[in-house]
């Protein structure tokens, strides 16, 4: 199974908006919807902030969302603070019971 | 609140077998979660080693091959997982995580540790 395919950076500005696309196959993005998305502050361990697409977990601000055309995911930052400067890595179900992640996507809030 | 801690040895010496814990503090390792190891070579993205369902099923990466196994210990609310033959390649920060299967995803983190194979 190959990684998914992010963008390897994204930049705004504070108070900007950044979409990161998330590009797979129909084994896994396009033929499911468990999308989930992770950012990743140098040094720790990854934080879930997305999962079945669009879902967000309990505490993840509503600036995260998600969504998914065919075989391409999005996680879209909206309102970029400071602290939204981070790895992004998207993963996803694919067939027979794997899991797959992206590539990963550096955000740099300029 | 659940916490996970991977424990195990930092080095390991090429075409020997890494082993590693992850103990559960929390929350009951038997109560319906999944729960998976994935790995982050230095400076490199994410990748899925494997998981181990509630059910005992186990699942993993298909790069991977007949590597690696995983079991749980539920009188010590531990899992673990082994990867035999292992190579520089196999250097990488090594995460235990839960891993809820109804609406998949990885939705609670060890700390990690990191796992050099070297000579």
């Amino acid at each position: 199974q190959s990684a998914l395919t992010q963008p390897p950076s994204a930049s705004g500005s504070p108070g900007q908006s950044v979409t990161i696309s998330c590009t797979g196959t129909s084994s896994d993005v396009g033929g499911y919807n468990f999308v989930s998305w992770y950012q990743q502050h140098p040094g720790k361990a990854p934080k879930l902030i997305i999962y079945a697409v669009s879902e967000r977990p309990s505490g993840v601000p509503d600036r995260f969302s998600g969504s998914k055309s065919g075989n391409t995911a999005s996680l879209t930052v909206s309102g970029l603070q400071s602290e939204d400067e981070a790895d992004y890595y998207c993963s996803s179900y694919a067939d027979s019971n794997n899991y797959v992640f992206g590539t990963g996507t550096k955000v740099t809030v300029l | 609140q659940v916490q996970l801690q991977e424990s195990g040895p930092g080095l390991v010496k090429p075409s020997e077998t890494l082993s590693l814990t992850c103990t559960v503090s929390g929350y009951s390792i038997t109560d319906g979660y999944s729960w998976a190891w994935i790995r982050q070579p230095p400076g490199k993205g994410l990748e899925w080693i494997g998981s181990i369902y509630h059910t005992g099923n186990t699942y993993h990466n298909p790069s991977l091959r007949s590597r690696v196994t995983m079991s749980v210990d539920t009188s010590k609310n531990q899992f673990s997982m082994r990867l035999t033959s292992v190579t520089a390649a196999d250097t990488a920060i090594y995460y235990c995580v839960r891993h809820p299967t109804v609406e998949p995803s990885f939705d609670c983190w060890g700390q990690g540790t990191l796992v050099t194979v070297s000579s």
